[in-house]
């Protein structure tokens, strides 16, 4: 079995401010995803990279950022946080993606003030 | 582009009865199905899912999946409290680039 490790578990920011999520891997899975999920409703996807240095964006990609340097991780930054945007974002890998389950981290809750 | 729908948003049924939930989409070149659960507080985990068109059944539950309709369900049988969850329908293709579209889900409450 593997896991996925998101950091922080919580964050707080100042309108405006930028502001990164991580998102590390240990299963070897190729593709790796990031989604926002608003007050318990469903997923929207901000973000997904299919191997090291691919990046796809996703419905959700304006106002945000990702870096995928290694396999094993990948990062989301928010490059101006803005309060709309208070939710938690959910990262998920695959083996490859397409027709393979995702599993997820257990996510970051992000506050603006 | 793809969208997911859900319906019904919300559900309250008493313990033991059977509950459906459904998810329609709107590209017919789709070929992954899943449904995913996720517990208050916690990560989604996938459930089930289905490649082809038909029925699949595992233990209380059951996926089925109408291509041509653009439709596919979940059926819980003799629904418990411990099912009590949000159930997100999730969609890919591969064509669509290892894109996976969630739904808006379902919050299904179980009574006991």
């Amino acid at each position: 079995g593997g896991i996925i490790t998101q950091t922080p578990k919580f964050l707080i920011g100042q309108e405006g401010q930028k502001l990164t999520l991580k998102c590390q891997q240990n299963f070897n899975h190729d593709t790796m995803y990031w989604y926002r999920q608003d007050s318990g409703k469903g997923l929207r996807l901000i973000y997904y990279s299919i191997t090291e240095n691919d990046l796809q964006k996703g419905d959700l990609s304006e106002g945000y950022d990702a870096s995928r340097e290694k396999k094993s991780s990948f990062s989301l930054t928010v490059t101006s946080a803005q309060k709309n945007e208070m939710a938690v974002f959910l990262c998920a890998s695959s083996i490859w993606g397409g027709g393979e389950t995702l599993y997820f981290g257990s996510g970051t809750r992000l506050t603006v003030l | 582009q793809q969208n997911v729908q859900q319906s019904p948003e919300s559900l309250i049924v008493p313990e033991g009865a059977r509950t459906s939930l459904n998810c329609t989409f709107s590209d017919s070149a789709s070929q992954y199905f899943w449904w995913y659960r996720q517990h208050s507080g916690k990560a989604p985990k996938a459930l089930m899912s289905i490649f082809s068109n038909g029925e699949k059944e595992e233990g209380r539950f059951t996926i089925h999946l109408n291509k041509a309709s653009l439709h596919f369900s979940l059926h819980i049988r003799d629904s418990q409290p411990s099912d009590s969850a949000l159930y997100l329908c999730a969609v890919s293709n591969r064509t669509g680039g290892y894109k996976v579209v969630f739904g808006s889900g379902t919050r299904l409450l179980v009574s006991p």
